[in-house]
């Protein structure tokens, strides 16, 4: 089954402790990218991936970083959280950018206390 | 810059039909989108409109008006399953990411 999976769904971790939220996609694509969903301010981009090795920063990178050192797996760390980080995160994946089709994720709920 | 509205939110009732407004400003025009989110969950592709006019698939349909920068989704038959959180969205200038609205909360009822 073509889907994108993500790891941990759930998180609830402290101020500074570094964390990684995993992203794997199985469908051979190109392009994937992180967002956060936070009320009132939609789905925000944190990160993309145009292809392996290459990344660049999305609208709110603040206080993340992502690697792309395969093609299927796209990674979001957050080297010390804060409770601003507090989020709902996903991770979506194209085969390429502008008029194609994202996957989402089913989403990780991140608590930061 | 791009700036999409939408309304916030939306009720009907069962078997209704209802249609949901999106308005966007963007610089390069590539292409609009729809997805459905439940709430919790992710978000599913709906639809992609590039060319003007109405689109229909099944119960969903979905009009773009690129003169205008206008699109609705207009969703036929409602049934409470179709409660749910409803995204309009454009690819930025780059096509390096999706700009989403803030999403319409439609509510369903018996």
């Amino acid at each position: 089954e073509a889907q994108v999976t993500q790891n941990p769904r759930y998180l609830i971790t402290v101020t500074g402790k570094k964390l990684t939220v995993t992203c794997s996609q199985n469908m051979n694509h190109e392009y994937m990218s992180w967002y956060r969903q936070d009320p009132g301010l939609g789905l925000r981009q944190i990160y993309y991936s145009m292809n392996v090795e290459v990344t660049d920063k999305g609208d709110v990178p603040e206080g993340y970083k992502v690697s792309r050192k395969e093609k299927r797996n796209f990674p979001l760390i957050l080297e010390s959280p804060s409770p601003n980080q507090t989020s709902l995160y996903f991770c979506a994946s194209s085969l390429g950018t502008s008029g194609e089709t994202q996957y989402f994720g089913p989403g990780t709920r991140l608590l930061v206390l | 810059g791009q700036n999409i509205d939408q309304p916030t939110e939306m009720t009907a009732t069962e078997g209704a039909i209802v249609q949901i407004n999106c308005t966007y400003q963007t610089s390069g025009f590539n292409g609009l989108f729809w997805y459905q989110q439940h709430a919790g969950e992710a978000p599913t592709f709906l639809s992609y409109n590039v060319l003007d006019g109405l689109e229909e698939k099944g119960r969903f349909s979905s009009f773009l008006s690129r003169s205008k920068g206008y699109s609705y989704l207009l969703l036929k038959e409602l049934q409470m399953k179709d409660s749910a959180s409803y995204l309009c969205a454009v690819p930025n200038q780059a096509g390096t990411a999706l700009i989403f609205g803030k999403g319409t909360t439609l509510s369903v009822s018996s």
